[in-house]
């Protein structure tokens, strides 16, 4: 079946830690991205990659990096200079061009203990 | 830049029944693409209709419809016949034409449906 999953489901850290954030798909889609969800609240953009090797940062992206080796994935690694990292992340992929849409995967919960 | 409102953070409807949920965006962009998505408890967000701004027809899916006006900026969703499987969170988004543009949510709107 074709998807995008994100590992793990849940995630704790503890302060001053690093963690990385899964998001794989196989949809042959060119584009990824990563949006933050704090309770009650829509979804901000952290960061998004339209190719392999390119990436481009999004309105919150400080705290954050990403990387994009290959067209499947696209981990984000939340930082210890992210200062308020507990929320609920969300990566999406589309194809890449005109009237793309954006498909969601499950999500992960990252709690800061 | 682009901004998302939805004024509604709450609404219910019975089963059965028909609701709107309100959404209205700025932009001084003339082609865009308009979308409402849904994410129940499980929080996986779910694509519910989407709307280019170059047409002029309503975009319809089965029981969701959109009342799109360009001019007023407003894109409206429309669920008949309600059913307890549409308890949700919605959202509103936009997007630019250009080719991989970021989607702007708005804050969303929270459903509930009565039995």
């Amino acid at each position: 079946d074709g998807g995008i999953t994100q590992s793990p489901k849940y995630l704790f850290r503890k302060e001053g830690q690093n963690v990385t954030l899964s998001c794989e798909q196989n949809l042959n889609h060119d584009a990824m991205y990563w949006y933050r969800q704090d309770p009650g609240q829509g979804l901000r953009l952290i960061y998004y990659s339209q190719i392999v090797n390119d990436f481009q940062k999004g309105d919150i992206a400080e705290g954050y990096s990403v990387s994009r080796e290959k067209k499947e994935s696209f981990p984000l690694t939340v930082t210890s200079a992210q200062k308020n990292p507990t929320a609920f992340y969300l990566c999406a992929s589309s194809i890449r061009g005109k009237g793309d849409t954006q498909y969601f995967g499950p999500g992960t919960r990252l709690t800061v203990l | 830049a682009q901004t998302v409102t939805q004024s509604q953070p709450e609404m219910s409807v019975q089963e059965a029944e028909t609701v709107t949920l309100s959404c209205t965006y700025d932009t001084s962009e003339s082609d865009y693409y308009l979308f409402w998505y849904k994410q129940p408890p499980s929080r996986q967000m779910i694509l519910v209709i989407r709307q280019e701004a170059y047409k002029q027809q309503n975009a319809t899916e089965n029981r969701f419809s959109v009342n799109f006006q360009k001019a007023a900026k407003s894109f409206s969703l429309k669920i008949s016949d309600s059913q307890l499987g549409d308890a949700a969170m919605y959202f509103c988004a936009y997007r630019k034409e250009t080719s991989g543009s970021r989607l702007t949510f708005g804050e969303g709107t929270q459903l509930t449906v009565n039995p």
